[in-house]
């Protein structure tokens, strides 16, 4: 079974600075999609990023940023000149791609607390 | 983006009462939606998985007679919470595959808070 593991329950960084979060999943599929979800107060499950397994170059949207090893199985988020509305619970994720990955589940990391600090 | 409605966004009822929360894709057809429920401070933990015109895929240790889901039409899924009690009190979150090119990416519901007095 796949597992995703954040080591990290909670980060501070200053408004404006770089922050990485950490992800760790384990699986014996070489293809699948990981994610970057941000869950912020007002409790809505936004997606940040995705990655797809067979690419080797790593996601980028805006700001964000992940830093991909396959072979390691990490997918690290990097959020460059924070804000404060980046202050949330950031989830990271895995889903399958067998069978089409439509109707496969995603699962989920324990999240890390993001605070920024103004 | 793709856009799931989930509604109501709280509810609160009495001890023993049944519930349903609506989950809708507003502008795509979903013929495969998840219900999940989280506790405060934790992850989300998959309950089911809903597929158009068939029964839903229960995950180990829910009860299926408990939470009753319905995915009668390819833009509404429910959920209904039966007989329920205070420990079913929680957030409750549904989620929609897009299909076509992104159907890797799961949308979600803005999610509803139930309290069970």
């Amino acid at each position: 079974a796949q597992t995703v593991t954040q080591s990290q329950p909670e980060m501070s960084v200053q408004e404006a600075e770089t922050v990485t979060l950490s992800c760790t999943y384990d699986t014996s599929e070489s293809d699948y999609y990981l994610f970057w979800y941000k869950q912020p107060p007002s409790r809505q499950m936004i997606l940040v990023i995705r990655q797809e397994a067979y690419k080797q170059q790593n996601a980028t949207e805006n700001r964000f940023s992940v830093n991909f090893q396959k072979a390691a199985k990490s997918f690290s988020l990097k959020i460059s000149d924070s804000q404060l509305g980046d202050a949330a619970m950031y989830f990271c994720a895995y889903r399958s791609a067998s069978g089409g990955g439509a109707t496969n589940k995603l699962i989920f990391g324990t999240g890390t607390l993001l605070a920024v600090q103004p | 983006g793709a856009v799931v409605s989930q509604h109501p966004s709280w509810v609160i009822c009495k001890s023993g009462t049944s519930v349903k929360i609506e989950c809708r894709s507003l502008d795509f057809q979903a013929t495969t939606m998840f219900w999940y429920r989280q506790f405060p401070k934790q992850s989300l933990m998959l309950m089911a998985t809903s597929n158009e015109g068939s029964k839903a895929t229960y995950e180990q240790g829910v009860e299926k007679d408990k939470f009753l889901i319905n995915h009668a039409s390819l833009t509404l899924s429910t959920l209904t919470v039966t007989s329920a009690h205070p420990e079913d009190s929680s957030f409750y979150i549904c989620s929609a595959t897009v299909p076509g090119l992104a159907k890797n990416i799961q949308y979600f519901g803005a999610g509803t808070r139930l309290s069970v007095l």
